[in-house]
């Protein structure tokens, strides 16, 4: 059982270009989460998913795009890359609708944009 | 604007000490108010959550404090080691819309031995 992945650990881009970050978790949870972590910013919410197939919004979806088209798996797509996207990047997933559910995240993908 | 606010940014304690992290939110839609731990090079981790019908829950050395009226809580490790040294995140967070957190912005918590 390995819980949250994600794919890869560390990547630099060039402004412009594009990548897309993978998310698996294999515990079988309906809901989905991508966050990046700024300093002194907390996380920020920037898409998250209620079940395969769907996504919605966060807090910061500018630049930013998601696909859910398995359960166990989360992408998120950076079209074209700006330094304003260098941050850390976790995933999350959490059963479902409960409150008490608790979010279980992956170990995060360092992102540089020079 | 940040819906959950944390004070401090930072903190050092000496070994056997208390550590306390203060937040405070404004959406009283909020339902349920998880504390994480992170360590450096890793994700966030659960450590501690509390209800708002509750005003303290208690897990070992850590506690929740929880005041409603005041739209205020806080996290208390007592007998602060080494090993607590980590970054701490209060978070807040209302079922109807999609479980999603809301962080506050993170302290990070050093213990001197």
């Amino acid at each position: 059982n390995a819980g949250v992945t994600q794919t890869p650990k560390f990547r630099v881009l060039k402004t412009g270009q594009s990548m897309t970050l993978l998310c698996a978790q294999d515990m079988n949870h309906e809901y989905m989460y991508w966050y990046r972590q700024d300093p002194g910013m907390g996380l920020r919410l920037i898409h998250y998913s209620v079940g395969e197939g769907t996504t919605a919004k966060g807090e910061v979806p500018d630049g930013y795009n998601v696909s859910r088209l398995k359960k166990q798996n989360f992408l998120l797509g950076l079209e074209s890359a700006a330094p304003s996207q260098t941050s850390v990047y976790f995933c999350a997933s959490t059963p479902g609708l409960a409150p008490e559910g608790e979010q279980y995240f992956g170990p995060g993908t360092r992102l540089t944009v020079t | 604007q940040q819906q959950v606010k944390q004070s401090p940014q930072s903190l050092i304690v000496q070994k056997g000490g208390i550590s306390i992290i203060n937040c405070a939110y404004e959406n009283t839609a909020f339902d349920y108010f998880p504390w994480y731990q992170q360590f450096p090079g890793k994700g966030p981790a659960l450590l501690i959550a509390i209800r708002p019908d509750v005003s303290e829950k208690k897990e070992g050395r850590f506690t929740i404090s929880f005041n409603k009226s005041a739209k205020q809580f806080s996290l208390h490790i007592m007998d602060s080691q080494p090993g607590d040294s980590a970054t701490y995140f209060c978070a807040a967070k209302f079922e109807a819309a999609g479980n999603k957190l809301t962080f506050g912005g993170g302290t990070r918590v050093l213990v001197k031995p």
